[in-house]
């Protein structure tokens, strides 16, 4: 069965200070996607990246970077110099593309509070 | 091109009530999705339409249906309410059929039952 682990609930950090956000996955399936989405107070989810499991490259994107590591079953997510708009609420998700319910499974989510 | 809307943003109902929530797509994704977010569950899938075709569902009891007319416009409805299904109802489109690519989310429909 899939399962999305982020056992941070909710991080704190002052503003231009460097985050990580944990990410644990489990799936028995070799084909999967990995997925962060950031949902900040207006409610909308807005997508991030997606990660297919053959590709174990790490990713940049300005300030945020994702360190995917199958060993460790990790899909961590780190934002660099944060800034206060990055204050949001962070979910990582999976999806099976052997699985035939073809569902998408979120994590809890990480409450990230920037402080000014 | 517009986002994906969700009507209405807001909905107070009483136990036993049943209520339809609506969700139009972005332009030319032909995925709908529904999710129900709570403090307690977190995001939980509920199902997915592709072409006026229920292709997946969550763990949900039946009193959650949905469908998604020719134009990919979406409504779920709920019936008997419970306390329990206060939530975010949270509508997704996406180009494919599949959650397997990125999914393009609404505001969500705060509903809260008393």
């Amino acid at each position: 069965a899939q399962k999305v682990t982020q056992a941070q609930t909710e991080i704190s950090v002052v503003e231009k200070e460097d985050v990580t956000l944990d990410c644990v996955y489990e799936t028995r399936d070799t084909t999967y996607y990995l997925f962060w989405y950031k949902q900040p107070p207006s409610g909308e989810l807005v997508f991030l990246i997606r990660r297919n499991s053959f590709d174990e490259q790490n990713e940049i994107s300005g300030r945020y970077s994702w360190n995917f590591q199958k060993s460790t079953s990790s899909f961590n997510f780190t934002i660099t110099a944060s800034q206060v708009v990055d204050s949001a609420v962070y979910f990582c998700a999976l999806s099976e593309a052997e699985n035939r319910d073809d569902k998408i499974i979120f994590g809890k989510g990480t409450r990230l509070h920037i402080l000014p | 091109k517009a986002g994906v809307t969700q009507t209405p943003r807001y909905l107070i109902k009483t136990r036993g009530q049943q209520v339809t929530l609506s969700c139009s797509p972005i332009s030319g994704h032909r995925s709908v999705s529904w999710y129900q977010q709570t403090p307690g569950q977190g995001l939980q899938f509920l199902f997915e339409y592709f072409s006026e075709t229920q292709r997946n569902k969550g763990n949900f009891p039946g009193r959650f249906s949905g469908r998604q007319f020719s134009n990919s416009r979406s409504e779920m409805n709920v019936s008997t309410l419970e306390l329990g299904d206060s939530a975010l109802y949270l509508c997704a489109s996406s180009e494919s059929g599949t959650s397997l690519y990125e999914q393009y989310f609404g505001p969500g429909t705060r509903l809260t039952v008393t």
